[in-house]
């Protein structure tokens, strides 16, 4: 079945580049998203990338997909303590992007 | 401010009495989900709704019920809890044409001893 996988520990120096992977199984994927889950809180959408895309930028962040090798990475550029966070990768199995398949999570931890 | 809320948001209950997490959205979604979230396994779907009446089964369903009787609320029932349904709980709806950009609740952080 459909399957995502991701470390589940990274942790970066204030200012470092951040880089979280994610592989995934079902090549007719739509759309891929990262969410974030700051402590406490429920998950947000960080940004998406559609499936004929390779690439994606917004600010800091820079979301490459390698469709051949169903890899999907997010690069956070400078980051800042306020980015550690809980980070999930995920994958829609439908067309309209209702039903996903989540990573297990990478916890990202920012230290001064 | 759109939302989708969550209650209660902590629960300790104890093994077999029934209990019901409510869920209500207030963007007029048509889908809703409910996920749980344990270490090391990321968030699993229990069951979803696509619209009033129309409910499947997710990736865990086994122990749950849902209904939707109404648009805007989605409630997950636990008709005879156990230990292994402890767990931190998450509702979540979106529109069917929001390239799946999902609105997630707080989170209920269920205890069953």
């Amino acid at each position: 079945g459909e399957d995502v996988e991701q470390s589940l520990f990274l942790s970066v120096r204030e200012g470092d580049s951040s880089v979280i992977n994610c592989t995934y199984t079902d090549s007719s994927s739509t759309y891929l998203y990262w969410y974030k889950q700051e402590p406490g809180a429920g998950l947000q959408l960080l940004t998406y990338i559609f499936s004929n895309m390779d690439m994606k930028q917004d600010q800091r962040l820079t979301v490459l997909l390698n469709k051949k090798d169903k890899h999907l990475s997010l690069r956070i550029a400078d980051t800042q303590t306020g980015d550690s966070a809980i980070y999930f990768c995920a994958e829609s199995i439908d067309n309209q992007g209702g039903k996903l398949i989540f990573g297990q999570g990478t916890e990202l931890s920012v230290k001064p | 401010e759109a939302q989708v809320t969550q209650n209660p948001r902590y629960l300790i209950t104890v093994t077999g009495k029934k209990l019901t997490v409510t869920c209500s959205q207030n963007m007029n979604h048509e889908y809703m989900s409910w996920y749980r979230q344990d270490p090391g396994l990321g968030l699993r779907q229990i069951y979803y709704s696509m619209n009033v009446e129309v409910t499947d089964k997710g990736d865990v369903p086994e122990g749950y019920k849902v209904s939707r009787k109404e648009k805007r609320n989605f409630p997950l029932i636990l008709e005879s809890p156990s230990p292994n349904q402890t767990s931190l709980y998450f509702c979540a709806s979106s529109s069917l044409d929001s390239r799946g950009e999902q609105y997630f609740g707080p989170g209920t952080r269920l205890t069953v001893t």
